[in-house]
């Protein structure tokens, strides 16, 4: 079965500090996602990767980073975190196309800016 | 830019009894499109997607969703629910044609079954 875990799966973070939130995937994914949830939003895209080496900006990329440094492994990097960023995120892997076109969720992550 | 409508943010209904949990979406063309289940302090597995074809596709745990066209809409229906479907269910779409897989979401509704 599918496999994705994050790590820490909860942080307290200060405001101005360096935030670094780790996601591994066992499903030999190509792509792999970054989101938050938020009451009021539902789940919102950060990031994405199609593979090692790549990211990309989703739908609200500002004041966060990504690295896909191999095929497991995707990060989420606050380099100056905020208040407003105190949220849950969320990780996800998934191939895409045709009849196969599914995302598998971590658990998730709370992260609380203080 | 495709968009995701969930009209009821909260639904409660009676252990036993039928659910629909309605879906709307924004989009030029058929969409992938998904139904997810959160429970609480969890991530979202999924519960049925629809691609192409037959527009009514059965899911886990007797959930079924029924897809139309012409309403733009995904509802999702289960005909008994159970105390354990108490969850949070969120709508996505995704474009085809496309390789990013990124998933638009709805605002999720907040389902309570009582016991």
């Amino acid at each position: 079965e599918a496999a994705v875990t994050q790590s820490p799966r909860n942080k307290v973070a200060v405001t101005g500090g360096k935030v670094t939130l780790s996601c591994n995937q066992t499903n030999n994914h190509n792509n792999m996602y970054w989101y938050r949830q938020d009451t009021g939003h539902g789940l919102r895209l950060i990031h994405y990767s199609y593979g090692a080496g790549s990211t990309e900006k989703g739908d609200i990329p500002d004041g966060y980073k990504a690295s896909r440094p191999s095929q497991e492994n995707f990060s989420l990097i606050l380099e100056l975190a905020t208040p407003s960023q105190t949220s849950v995120y969320f990780c996800a892997s998934g191939n895409w196309g045709g009849d196969y076109a599914e995302q598998f969720f971590g658990p998730g992550t709370r992260l609380t800016v203080l | 830019a495709q968009s995701v409508t969930q009209p009821d943010a909260r639904v409660t209904v009676s252990e036993g009894a039928s659910l629909q949990l309605r879906c709307k979406y924004s989009y030029s063309a058929t969409p992938y499109l998904f139904w997810y289940v959160q429970y609480p302090r969890q991530g979202l597995q999924l519960l049925l997607k629809y691609y192409s074809g037959d527009p009514v596709v059965q899911g886990v745990n007797g959930f079924e969703a029924e897809f139309s066209k012409s309403n733009s809409s995904f509802h999702l229906r289960k005909a008994s629910v159970h105390w354990s479907d108490s969850a949070v269910y969120f709508c996505a779409v995704s474009v085809t044609g496309a390789n990013t897989g990124k998933l638009t979401f709805g605002h999720g509704t907040i389902l309570r079954v009582h016991p």
